[in-house]
């Protein structure tokens, strides 16, 4: 079964420095990546995924991630940080088992942006 | 199209009561995910449907769980009796097809305490 392992519970970090918030996943023959989002009071919602194809990938309000195969590694990036990324930040990786696939979830990174 | 409706937002209860929470999936989705989010136990999956049938309901905690999916457009987690270790927030998330690779869209969560 696929794990994941967020390395830091919190980061904080000023405003307009850049953030990366790291996650290693448990090797696999194939793998999909998820980076999620919670703001305050919030559901989660996707911030990025990987599938296939490049290993940099976009997402949005400015966030990157890289699969990276041979350090099995996932992290999220971003050059410059605001006050509005402050928020709880989640990698996750579905895991078969069963017959189907469930989405696992890391313990969360929360991203604290200081002024 | 609305998102993932919850209600309610907020549930406060005493011990031994019965809470009910319910679910709205998007239209169209036809997977249904319940998930326990608390400090201690980060995001916990508890039932997964796929076409209106539990398919996995292995992360109900104990027989005071239950959940149901009557039709495609809603889904109800029910506890009775109530206890205080049951206070988390609870999120519904749907997606269309399993969890492999695509999309889980979560509702905004039910925050629920049981006194």
């Amino acid at each position: 079964a696929q794990s994941v392992t967020q390395l830091d519970s919190q980061v904080p970090v000023f405003e307009e420095a850049p953030v990366e918030l790291r996650c290693n996943y448990s090797s696999s023959v194939s793998v999909y990546l998820f980076w999620y989002v919670q703001y305050p009071n919030q559901g989660l919602q996707l911030l990025l995924k990987y599938l296939s194809g490049s290993t940099l990938v976009k997402g949005i309000n400015g966030f990157e991630a890289e699969f990276n195969k041979s350090q099995t590694s996932f992290h999220l990036r971003k050059p410059s940080v605001h006050i509005s990324d402050t928020a709880e930040y989640f990698c996750a990786v579905p895991t078969f088992s069963g017959g189907y696939n469930k989405l696992i979830f890391g313990a969360g990174t929360r991203l604290a942006v200081h002024p | 199209d609305a998102g993932v409706i919850q209600s309610p937002r907020h549930e406060v209860t005493e011990m031994g009561q019965e809470v009910t929470l319910r679910c709205k999936p998007i239209s169209g989705h036809n997977s249904l995910f319940w998930y326990r989010q608390t400090m201690m136990r980060g995001l916990e999956l508890l039932i997964y449907f796929n076409n209106n049938v539990p398919i996995d309901d292995s992360g109900m905690p104990e027989d005071r769980f239950s959940a149901k999916m009557p039709n495609a457009s809603f889904s109800t987690l029910k506890i009775q009796p109530s206890e205080p270790r049951d206070s988390a927030v609870y999120f519904c998330a749907s997606s269309l097809g399993g969890a492999g690779g695509n999309v889980l869209t979560f509702g905004a969560g039910s925050r629920l305490t049981v006194l």
